[in-house]
């Protein structure tokens, strides 16, 4: 079956640390791929996306995410956290349909 | 505001009643999508419009529900003879369905918080 899974439900952070959330998707043929950001009290917003091409993509606020396919994983990555990237960041596919797929989220605390 | 829109944000109700929510898409944007999304999990797909069709509904949404889009601009999503299970978030997402990178990217309104008593 189509899935995606995240591994972290909940990450505590100080500012200036690191951060990678892990996002794993199930086989399932072409897989576009997604990393949702919902900050407190506001809609989901799109960081960043993969279609094709190069396997490492930038999205906004300084996020990146890197796709590797023998892996099956689009993992989120930030070099430096702030305090106001606190907030519930979701992992998505979409198959060969247009809905999608979403991993169940992981709450990320940053401290000051 | 040219973003997604979504009436009520929250609505609180007795099992049994029915209940309607309303979805705005961005005005350019011919996909319409519902989610709900319940404590913990991540948004699960229910059904999606091209234009007024409906294409594709999920085994999740039982005979209870129903979703329309008329004239292929607002949805609305009713909820029949509604049930504890019920409470959660519904979220409505558009997105264009031209060719190219731009069609899978779907945008997300605030959505509506249903509590059922």
């Amino acid at each position: 079956a189509q899935s995606v899974s995240q591994h972290n439900h909940h990450v505590i952070l100080s500012e200036a640390a690191s951060l990678e959330l892990g996002c794993n998707y199930s086989y399932g043929g072409t897989v576009n791929l997604f990393w949702y950001v919902q900050y407190p009290g506001q809609h989901l917003q799109l960081l960043l996306k993969y279609f094709s091409g190069d396997p490492l993509v930038k999205g906004i606020k300084g996020f990146e995410a890197e796709f590797i396919k023998s892996k099956f994983s689009f993992n989120l990555r930030k070099p430096s956290v702030q305090w106001s990237d606190t907030a519930e960041y979701f992992c998505a596919g979409i198959y060969n349909t247009d809905k999608l797929i979403f991993g169940t989220g992981t709450r990320l605390q940053v401290f000051p | 505001d040219t973003g997604v829109s979504q009436d009520p944000r929250h609505k609180i109700t007795k099992r049994g009643q029915n209940v309607t929510f309303r979805c705005d898409p961005i005005s350019e944007h011919n996909r319409l999508y519902w989610y709900r999304q319940t404590l913990g999990q991540g948004p699960e797909f229910l059904t999606y419009f091209q234009n007024e069709a409906q294409l594709e509904k999920s085994r999740l949404l039982s005979d209870r529900f129903s979703a329309e889009r008329p004239k292929g601009s607002f949805s609305t999503l009713e909820i029949q003879r509604t049930e504890q299970g019920d409470s959660a978030m519904y979220l409505c997402a558009s997105s264009p369905s031209r060719a190219g990178s731009a069609k899978n990217i779907q945008y997300f309104g605030a959505g509506t918080r249903l509590s059922v008593l």
